[in-house]
């Protein structure tokens, strides 16, 4: 089976930089994705890190390292818009993209 | 692309009641699946298509639950008979195939209430 953790929830000012970790446990791993989920969204896709080593895109990098089955998620210059849900996702299974979700981190921002 | 089109958006139904939830996948993905969002449980995977075919089921709860896609174009989540803790959103969600899909597309969701 498949364990995923992730604090239930983060604070953070506008302006500032927040990490949010994600550790999993599966049984295979290929991948971790990142997904965000604004209240009544759907989730939409961040980011996707196969191998070690951090991924930039704009304000949000993510990071992975394989041997320590660990993860996170990098927003910086935070945004009131940024108050959402974030989940990690791990892949495993070689081939097809089955994401499996952890529980989520709620980030709220406070002006 | 319209994205992932779910529907209904609502629904609000008596237990005992039949449900049937629907989606349309992005046009050319040919993974589908369907998700179950609860605040005590999650983002559950409830089962995955591939080319129509149903290869993993292992997370629909019950006999209650099946899913069908009789075309790649078209997917159905039916609940019969539905109990009030069937109440959750449902997602559907599709992504292309193969090792160098990396991303699924989420429906907007139904959000179900069995009273």
């Amino acid at each position: 089976g498949q364990s995923l953790e992730q604090p239930s929830e983060v604070t953070a000012v506008e302006g500032a930089i927040v990490q949010i970790n994600c550790t999993y446990q599966t049984s295979g791993f290929y991948g971790l994705s990142w997904y965000q989920q604004h209240d009544g969204g759907a989730p939409t896709f961040l980011s996707y890190n196969a191998l070690d080593g951090l991924e930039e895109t704009g304000r949000f990098s993510s990071f992975l390292s394989r041997s320590d089955s660990y993860g996170y998620l990098l927003l910086q210059e935070l945004q009131m818009k940024d108050s959402a849900s974030y989940f990690c996702a791990v892949r495993d299974r070689k081939g097809s993209y089955i994401p499996t979700f952890g529980r989520g981190t709620s980030l709220i921002v406070h002006p | 692309d319209a994205g992932v089109i779910q529907s209904p958006r609502h629904e609000v139904t008596e237990m005992g009641q039949e449900v049937t939830l629907r989606c349309k996948p992005i046009s050319g993905h040919n993974s589908l699946f369907w998700y179950r969002q609860t605040m005590m449980r999650g983002l559950e995977l409830l089962i995955y298509f591939n080319n129509n075919v149903p290869i993993d089921d292992s997370g629909m709860p019950e006999d209650r639950f099946s899913a069908k896609m009789p075309n790649a174009s078209f997917s159905t989540l039916k609940i019969q008979p539905s109990e009030p803790r069937d109440s959750a959103v449902y997602f559907c969600a599709s992504s292309t195939d193969g090792q160098g899909s990396t991303e699924a597309f989420f429906g907007q969701g139904t959000r179900l209430t069995v009273v």
